[in-house]
């Protein structure tokens, strides 16, 4: 089975700090995923790679940065956190079949981030 | 542009009693459907999906949605629900062409009842 990691469930940060959220898979996928979570709202896409050193702003990459600098990491960067950044970040990844973009992507368990 | 409309937001519904989660999508381009399913504190999995094929797709765990082209709708259906499928559904769409990421529902949240 395909495992992606998020290194922390909870987290609380304060508005202004650089925050950190990481992402591991353990499936040599090439193409990762930054999702935000809100109530009534779905999972709204930040960023994605499709490669390594590669990215492609989603609907919502503004505040936020991502770093792929291995193929199994994919890191989200909130530059400078704020109290509308409060939310549920999901990770997931997929595996590349050519042009075709039909396979699952496989999601982590996701970070709850408080911003206070 | 890719969307996608789930109409309800909260479905309560007794034990044993069917079950339909409405999805629309609208895209101009052949797409790839998904229903995802998020149990509380835990991520999304994957529930089924439609690449191509037969319409009528089915879960391991009874769920079965139908891709209806012409209503541009990939509802989800169960003939009987347990208290274990109270859940929140997602349902995603993805086409070849424009960007490569799923795009997601607002999500249906399932509450089974004794």
């Amino acid at each position: 089975d395909v495992k992606v990691t998020q290194s922390s469930r909870y987290l609380v940060k304060r508005t202004g700090e650089k925050v950190f959220l990481e992402c591991v898979q353990d499936m040599d996928h090439e193409n990762m995923f930054w999702y935000r979570q809100d109530p009534g709202l779905g999972l709204r896409l930040i960023y994605f790679s499709y490669d390594v050193k590669m990215k492609e702003k989603g609907d919502i990459p503004e505040g936020y940065s991502v770093s792929r600098e291995k193929k199994e990491r994919f890191s989200l960067i909130l530059e400078s956190a704020s109290t509308n950044q409060t939310s549920m970040y999901l990770c997931a990844s997929r595996v590349r079949r050519g042009l075709v973009s039909n396979q699952p992507q496989h999601f982590g368990d996701g970070t709850r981030l408080s911003i206070l | 542009a890719q969307s996608v409309t789930q109409l309800d937001s909260q479905v309560p519904v007794f034990e044993e009693a069917p079950v339909e989660l409405r999805c629309n999508y609208s895209s101009s381009v052949s797409v790839y459907l998904f229903w995802y399913v998020q149990y509380p504190n835990q991520g999304l999995q994957l529930l089924l999906k439609y690449l191509s094929g037969s319409t009528l797709v089915e879960s391991i765990n009874g769920f079965e949605a139908e891709f209806n082209k012409s209503q541009t709708s990939f509802h989800l259906r169960k003939p009987s629900v347990h208290i274990s499928d109270t859940a929140e559904y997602f349902c995603a769409v993805i086409s070849d062409t424009g960007r490569r990421a799923l795009t997601f529902g607002s999500g249906t949240r399932l509450q089974v009842q004794p």
